[in-house]
């Protein structure tokens, strides 16, 4: 049973640039949610998708965007980067008819801004 | 979104049973209560769930007063491995609109002492 996957694991970019990561669902879910988690904080929510909707959304500015496609797989946007956005992006998907929201969690994407 | 308050630090040793008290006042009547455990540079994975009394899994227990207040997660002879931040987060039900955010605070660190 595949779990929740992410590409890529650590990447590299400069203010301005822009980034786009990406989450593979674990198998049967069909929610998928991203998460922002500074070093030394917990996870801060960024937005959860369904049904290739953005369903709900945090704090965060119009600068972070996402998508998710017919397979349930998804895709996190930050454009123009910040020295701020450095941290580690987390997808959880879970299952929108299960009896409670479980989010099982991917092994998150290290990105860093120079 | 009910928030939870727990020990920011915690030392056991090998070998012990740990304790984690996690106290939510304003836990909602549909309120689920779910642990995470995180390793540095991981995604949070997920522990266990309940909503009264008692559960338990083959990685820990969870014990639910009839308040509802707090919970304590209990990891039975912890090992190095062990050594992990420990969320606990109430929410998760599922209402009419579907799945909804998870709100982390700074967790526990637990630290296993050979």
């Amino acid at each position: 049973d595949a779990g929740v996957t992410q590409s890529p694991t650590h990447l590299i970019k400069t203010r301005g640039q822009q980034v786009t990561l990406r989450c593979s669902p674990k198998s049967g879910h069909d929610t998928v949610s991203w998460y922002q988690q500074a070093l030394g904080q917990g996870p801060q929510f960024i937005f959860q998708y369904y049904e290739e909707e953005e369903r709900q959304r945090g704090n965060f500015p119009d600068r972070f965007s996402g998508h998710q496609f017919p397979n349930y797989s998804s895709e996190l946007n930050v454009n123009a980067l910040l020295l701020g956005d450095s941290a580690l992006y987390l997808c959880a998907s879970s299952l929108r008819t299960g009896r409670t929201d479980t989010q099982y969690f991917g092994p998150g994407t290290r990105l860093t801004v120079l | 979104l009910a928030k939870t308050t727990q020990p920011i630090s915690m030392d056991s040793y090998e070998g012990q049973e740990v304790n984690i008290t996690c106290s939510h006042n304003n836990i909602a009547t549909n309120d689920y209560i779910t642990w995470y455990q995180q390793f540095p540079s991981q995604g949070p994975r997920f522990i266990i769930q309940g909503y009264k009394t008692k559960v338990t899994n083959e990685v820990a227990s969870l014990f639910i007063p009839a308040d509802r207040k707090s919970s304590t997660l209990s990891l039975p002879r912890v090992s190095l491995s062990d050594t992990a931040v420990y969320y606990c987060l109430v929410g998760a039900s599922r209402s009419g609109a579907g799945s909804y955010q998870l709100t982390f605070g700074k967790g526990t660190k637990l630290s296993v002492i050979p």
